[in-house]
Order: structure tokens, then sequence, then C-alpha cells
């Protein structure tokens, strides 16, 4: 079944570790996104990717980074966790129709990963 | 640049009654226009969208939303709320261009029973 996946859903962990929040999907999308989100909140742009080896930041300054490497895998890490990224965090894709203007497709959304630094 | 207002934190509505969520657009060219619903701990899930044509666009569990280009708005309406729709949604724009959606602030609808 085509979906977009994220793991771990809940990770909590103490300052100063290093952490790789998963996100994968299976649509075949080229477009992925992540997002970051305090409880209840606004979604807040962190970085997308077009495809693959394309990486760009989005509105809202991140001390995490992103690759990607294959089109169906996203990862974020954080080289030093602090208490100040406890957060969730939700991964989109999205695609582009063949022949389309890319702008029409809605973003599909997983779980998210609901992150606690201690 | 591309935005979105969501005037309203909160809504209240009684089970049974319609409700309103309120979007106003900003975009330099033709918008396309998205809703998105979350429940606690979890993920955005779509609603519906608006591209072109029909002004009133039909959606997910009875949930409908009017475009009007004129008020640069896009409502979100259900003509009957159920204690179930209570939730988070979220209002979003994309205008023309490989860019990824805006979304708004989000709107907390309460339905009580």
């Amino acid at each position: 079944e085509a979906d977009i996946y994220q793991t771990p859903r809940y990770l909590v962990i103490g300052t100063g570790k290093k952490i790789t929040l998963e996100c994968s999907q299976t649509m075949g999308h080229d477009k992925m996104y992540w997002y970051q989100q305090d409880p209840g909140m606004e979604l807040h742009l962190i970085h997308y990717s077009y495809g693959v080896n394309s990486t760009e930041k989005g509105d809202l300054s991140s001390e995490s980074t992103v690759s990607r490497i294959r089109t169906e895998h996203f990862p974020l890490t954080l080289e030093s966790a602090r208490p100040s990224h406890t957060s969730q965090y939700l991964c989109a894709s999205s695609e582009v129709l063949a022949g389309g203007p890319g702008t029409r497709n809605e973003q599909f959304f997983g779980p998210g990963t609901r992150l606690t630094v201690l | 640049a591309q935005s979105v207002a969501q005037p309203e934190d909160q809504v209240n509505v009684a089970e049974g009654n319609p409700l309103t969520v309120k979007c106003t657009y900003s975009v330099s060219g033709n918008p396309y226009l998205f809703w998105y619903v979350q429940y606690p701990n979890r993920g955005l899930q779509f609603l519906l969208k608006y591209i072109t044509g029909d002004n009133l666009v039909k959606g997910s569990y009875g949930f409908e939303a009017e475009f009007n280009k004129s008020q640069t708005s896009f409502h979100l309406k259900k003509p009957s709320a159920l204690v179930s729709d209570s939730a988070l949604y979220f209002c979003a724009v994309r205008e023309s261009g490989n860019t990824p959606l805006v979304f708004g602030k989000g709107t907390r609808l309460s339905v009580i029973a």
C-alpha cells in the first residue's frame, strides 16, 4: 500500500546526542518536506527536496540537516540534540503530474515523530 | 510572497449546527488552495483543494469549501457538525511555481454535544 512512514513515532533522548529521524514514502513522489510543529501550533517548513541529491532550507532556521540519496528516503539528522529541539517533526511528500504545472498536488503527510530532548 | 491567514484560533459549535472555519490568502498569481485536518498526535490529513473550476469544492467527511476570488477567501464549511469533527484545521496555499505549501496557523474546532 502506497504510504508515507516515519520512525520512530516517539523519541526521548538526552542533550548532546546525535539523532536521525527517518521518513520513507512508497508513492514514488519526487518532492519531500520536513516540518516542525509544536503541539497544536502552526507548521514551520525546515527542509525540502525536489528529488535525489536536491535539498533546500525552509523558512525556519534549523540546526538539522537532511539528505536525499534515494527517491523514497528523506532522513533528518540532528548532530547534537538540545531541549529547544523538543517538538513534533512531520514529513510530507508530493508529486508532479506529468505535463502538469506541479502546483496542483497536495502534500501527503506521515504520522509524525514526537521528539523530547531532556 | 504567498501567505495564508486563519483569523480564528478557536471555533466552538454545537453538534448538528453548521460550522465555518475561515481562511484568507494572499498570492501574486492564481492560488491553489488546500484544507487539512489534524487529529491529536497525528499527521495532517488532506480534506480538499481548489485548483480551478467550480468555486464550491467538496471534500472528505462531508466538508466543503467556497473559493471567493474577490474576497480572497477559502472558508471551510460543513452543514451539520459532528463531535468527531473536533480537531485542528489548517488552510494552505501554493501559487505558481515549484514551491512547498504555505500553511496558516491553524484553527482549533471544538464541537460540543
